[in-house]
């Protein structure tokens, strides 16, 4: 189906362990973003891409490293994970034909013990 | 950087009320985006807005663009429980399609 997929939809990670979460999306958009949301500070934009190849950081980037190799897909890794990263992931896209309407997915909850 | 404040941050209503919120810049945009978020799921884009003074509905909601450029206005009519869930408001944030959010207008409804 077309759209924008994460997974996996739930995660539970040790601290210190390394860990990706995977965003593909089929609609070809140039952009994509990646979004952590927690009680209290609404979306907060970790990292984002405006093409393959090219990124950049957000409001939040510390402790996250992303890579575009191919235009739909936009992993997020976390190398070495804290509890202060456990959140809800979203993945977002938007495109030429979109303007500035991004598009999210359905998110990955992620739990850092 | 560019903040978004959106009140009510919660809201707790009998179905089949009138539901007012707005969300308020301390910048200019030229456009402002609403999103629901329901429990569990992803954000899903409501209503979008490209023009100060701008009045776009989408079924029983309604958006506006303030004249000033600086907020905009959510209103739902008639609430039915599918209604639940979070309401953010988004613009623009410096480039790149990037977006800044809203910490969230959550609505509860009782039956």
């Amino acid at each position: 189906d077309a759209g924008i997929t994460q997974s996996p939809r739930y995660k539970i990670t040790e601290t210190g362990r390394q860990v990706t979460l995977m965003c593909h999306q089929t609609w070809s958009h140039s952009y994509m973003f990646w979004y952590r949301q927690d009680l209290g500070h609404g979306l907060r934009l970790i990292y984002y891409s405006a093409a393959a190849d090219i990124t950049d950081k957000g409001e939040v980037p510390d402790g996250y490293v992303v890579s575009r190799s191919k235009t739909e897909n936009f992993p997020l890794t976390l190398e070495s994970a804290t509890r202060s990263q456990t959140s809800v992931y979203f993945c977002a896209s938007s495109g030429a034909g979109t303007g500035t309407r991004a598009f999210f997915g359905q998110g990955t909850r992620l739990t850092v013990v | 950087g560019q903040q978004l404040n959106q009140s009510p941050q919660s809201m707790f209503i009998q179905e089949g009320e009138d539901v007012s919120m707005n969300c308020t810049s301390s910048s200019i945009f030229n456009t402002w985006l609403w999103y629901k978020q329901d429990p569990g799921e992803g954000p899903v884009l409501l209503i979008a807005l490209y023009k100060a003074g701008e009045l776009t509905s989408n079924g029983r909601l309604t958006a506006q663009f303030g004249i000033t450029r600086k907020d905009s206005f959510l209103n739902i009519s008639a609430s039915i429980p599918s209604d639940v869930g979070i309401y953010f408001c988004a613009g623009p944030a410096g480039g790149a399609q990037k977006l800044v959010f809203g910490q969230g207008t959550r609505l509860t409804i009782n039956p």
